[in-house]
């Protein structure tokens, strides 16, 4: 089965606005990913943060990870038309396997 | 350094014909990952290996899909005979090993295959 499904599914925003969007899982983790896929493209890491982590930065995103509520955020500040894209995010389940969620579509307006 | 590399990019099939995919992962990754993603959707794990070894192919339709990691470093993966829900992106991964749990992916670009 697959964990992580993202909240909300789609998201259209004008480039300089902030994008967050949500994920949330439902067993105990090691770690949390996020990646990026381009339409037509493999999908890209973005960022990892492990499950004794509450928030990590790299550049203009933003994570935060809150394993009581078996949620994490995704926030993309000052967005450019370049991150247009689908997000993802992935749990690792302690099983070595890394299971992705639906995907959250962002569109970033020019 | 090149990354995963797959082929073919896209394929086109009749039902019932077999089709193959093909990746090379980053060099010195052990591990590799075979996933499909239908339009729309997460990519959903087929198989792992570490190494030459199948390690996790619980979720792989066996009686239509195989896959090999001949000397632990290319992977071939086969569906025959192919069905139409067989419609996706494959999409191959590897990472290295490492501590505490598992680590970032590097994904190919996918071979989109398309079953008529």
């Amino acid at each position: 089965s697959q964990q992580g499904e993202e909240d909300p599914q789609a998201l259209s925003i004008q480039e300089g606005e902030n994008a967050t969007m949500n994920c949330s899982y439902k067993t105990s983790i090691n770690n949390l990913q996020w990646y990026r896929q381009n339409s037509g493209r493999g999908l890209v890491h973005l960022i990892l943060i492990r499950s004794n982590e509450r928030e990590k930065h790299s550049g203009r995103l933003r994570v935060t990870l809150d394993t009581s509520k078996k949620s994490s955020s995704l926030l993309i500040t000052a967005s450019r038309a370049a991150d247009t894209a689908s997000y993802f995010c992935a749990t690792d389940q302690g099983n070595n396997r890394l299971a992705f969620g639906k995907g959250n579509q962002v569109v970033v307006i020019p | 350094e090149a990354g995963v590399v797959q082929s073919p990019r896209y394929k086109i099939i009749e039902k019932k014909q077999p089709v193959a995919f093909w990746c090379n992962p980053i060099s010195g990754h052990n591990t590799l990952y075979w996933y499909r993603q239908n339009l729309g959707q997460g990519p959903e794990l087929l198989i792992r290996y570490e190494n030459e070894e199948a390690v996790d192919d619980s979720q792989l339709p066996k009686d239509r899909f195989s896959a090999e990691r001949l000397k632990g470093v290319d992977s071939t993966l086969k569906i025959q005979p192919a069905e139409l829900g067989d419609s996706a992106v494959y999409l191959c991964a590897s990472s290295s090993q490492r501590e505490g749990g598992t680590g970032e992916l590097f994904f190919g670009e996918g071979s989109r295959l398309t079953v008529l």
